[in-house]
C-alpha cells in the first residue's frame, strides 16, 4: 500500500539532546512538508523541500534541522537549540502538479 | 509572509448547516485548501480552489473569492462524525503549504 509513514509514534527524549524524526513516502511525491502542532493549535510550517536536495525553511525552522537526500525520505532533526520541542510532529507530501497534500499520523515527542 | 485568520470555534446541531470562514494575505497565491483533523489523527484533505467560485463535494462545499482574499467552506447535513477541527491552507508558486489556526467544530444532538 502506499502511503507516507512516520515514526515512531511517541518519541520520549531529554532535554538537550538532539532527535531525528523519520518520514518516509513510497507515493513518488516531489514535495515533502514537516510541520509542527501544539496543543489546540494550527500546524506550523517548519521546513519543506520541492525537490531532491533542496529545501526552504518554513516559519518556524529556528531550532530545526532537514535533509533530502533520496526522494522518499524527508527527515526532521529537533536540535538542542529548540526551546521548546514538545510537541506533535506532522509530515506531509504531495505532487508538484497536485493539490491534496497527504499526511503522516505523526510523532508526538515529549521532552522531560 | 502568508496569514490566515479563521474563527477558533463554531458550535451547530446535527442536521444542519455550518459556514467557516477564512481570510487570507499572502504572496504568490495559487489556491485555496481545506483539511479536516480529528482529535489524535492526522488532516485529511476535503476541497481545493483555485479559481473564484463554488466547488461541490457531497455535503461538503468550498468558496473562494480571489478578489477579496477570502474563502469558506460549507458543510451541509451535519453529522456528530463531522465534529472535528477545519483548516484553510494556501499553497503559492513555490509549493509552499501554509494554514490556519484551525476551526474546531462542535456538533450537539
Amino acid at each position: 500500500d502506499g502511503g507516507i509513514t512516520q515514526s515512531p509514534k511517541y518519541l520520549f527524549r531529554k532535554e538537550g539532546q538532539n532527535v531525528t524524526l523519520s518520514c518516509e513516502q513510497n507515493l513518488n511525491h516531489d514535495a515533502m512538508y514537516w510541520y509542527r502542532q501544539d496543543p489546540g493549535q494550527g500546524l506550523r510550517l517548519i521546513y519543506y523541500s520541492q525537490i531532491v536536495n533542496d529545501f526552504q525553511k518554513g516559519d518556524i525552522a529556528e531550532g530545526y534541522s532537514v535533509s533530502r537526500e533520496k526522494k522518499e525520505s524527508f527527515p526532521l532533526t529537533v536540535t538542542s537549540a529548540q526551546k521548546n520541542p514538545t510537541a506533535f510532529y506532522l509530515c506531509a507530501s504531495r505532487t508538484s502538479t497536485a493539490t491534496e497534500a497527504f499526511f503522516g499520523q505523526g510523532t508526538r515527542l515529549t521532552v522531560v | 509572509g502568508q496569514s490566515l485568520e479563521q474563527p477558533s470555534e463554531v458550535t451547530a446541531v446535527e442536521g444542519a448547516i455550518v459556514q467557516i470562514n477564512c481570510t487570507y494575505q499572502t504572496s504568490g497565491f495559487y489556491g485555496l485548501s481545506w483539511y479536516q483533523q480529528h482529535d489524535g489523527g492526522a488532516p485529511t484533505f476535503l476541497s481545493y480552489n483555485a479559481l473564484d467560485g463554488l466547488e461541490e463535494t457531497g455535503r461538503f462545499s468550498s468558496f473562494l473569492s480571489r478578489s477579496d482574499s477570502y474563502g469558506y467552506l460549507l458543510l451541509q447535513e451535519l453529522q456528530m462524525k463531522d465534529s472535528a477541527s477545519y483548516f484553510c491552507a494556501v499553497m503559492d508558486a513555490g509549493n509552499m503549504l501554509t494554514f490556519g489556526g484551525g476551526t474546531r467544530l462542535m456538533v450537539k444532538p
